[in-house]
């Protein structure tokens, strides 16, 4: 499985967009990029997946490069209800989600 | 719907003591995981299952044991609690579609002394 490589922590203000980076060196032509969150104690959430075109959702956008050997999760404008861990994964045909140590993102009022 | 639902929330054993969790969902997905998350620490896949009466290792299956007897539920044991299985359980369902979204239980709290 492809390993993962996310900041350990970020810092925003409310109300500003916040960009999420990810880097997947390893990543291999048929692997997709999968972004959860973790709110303060609860079970993670989907956000959102992509293979090689940037996608969009009602949460987020996901931005990929084009060697793919990096992406971004950019909350446009960030809440203090987005404040959680979130988790850059990459599957790669198998049943398994290998979940990493996430970004802790903190938001400002 | 109920999504997915875990049973207990919380849970004290002593060393040496065996408990089962439960997990169920209602979605009829294919698909079943068990993750450990430690303090401070993101998740560790347990043992997962690809569909009814199947089951497979995840990172850290050691101490533990799984079933999935109807496709609904998914059990995780502990035969004998050890202290550094002190942690919070999370289950989740997803299709079998590839790539389909993960869908997470509340977590059970279990504490070994």
């Amino acid at each position: 499985d492809a390993k993962t490589t996310q900041p350990n922590s970020m810092e925003s203000n409310e109300e500003e967009p916040v960009h999420l980076p990810c880097n997947h060196s390893t990543i291999s032509g048929t692997d997709y990029i999968h972004w959860y969150r973790q709110l303060p104690s609860q079970g993670p959430e989907y956000v959102i997946h992509g293979l090689t075109s940037n996608v969009n959702n009602r949460m987020a956008s996901l931005a990929i490069a084009e060697d793919r050997k990096s992406s971004t999760l950019i909350l446009h404008r960030a809440t203090l209800r987005d404040a959680a861990v979130y988790y850059c994964i990459i599957t790669s045909g198998t049943y398994k989600y290998i979940f990493g140590t996430g970004t802790r993102l903190k938001v400002l009022a | 719907n109920a999504g997915v639902t875990q049973t207990p929330k919380f849970r004290v054993l002593k060393t040496g003591q065996s408990m089962t969790l439960l997990c169920a969902q209602d979605m009829n997905h294919e698909y079943m995981y068990w993750y450990r998350q430690d303090p401070g620490m993101g998740l560790r896949l347990i043992h997962y299952s690809v569909g009814e009466g199947t089951t497979a290792k995840g990172e850290v299956p050691d101490g533990y044991n799984v079933s999935r007897l109807k496709k609904q539920n998914f059990l995780l044991g502990l035969e004998s609690a050890a202290p550094s299985q002190t942690s919070v359980y999370f289950c989740a369902s997803r299709t079998g579609t590839l790539n389909g979204e993960q869908f997470f239980g509340p977590g059970t709290r279990l504490t070994v002394l």
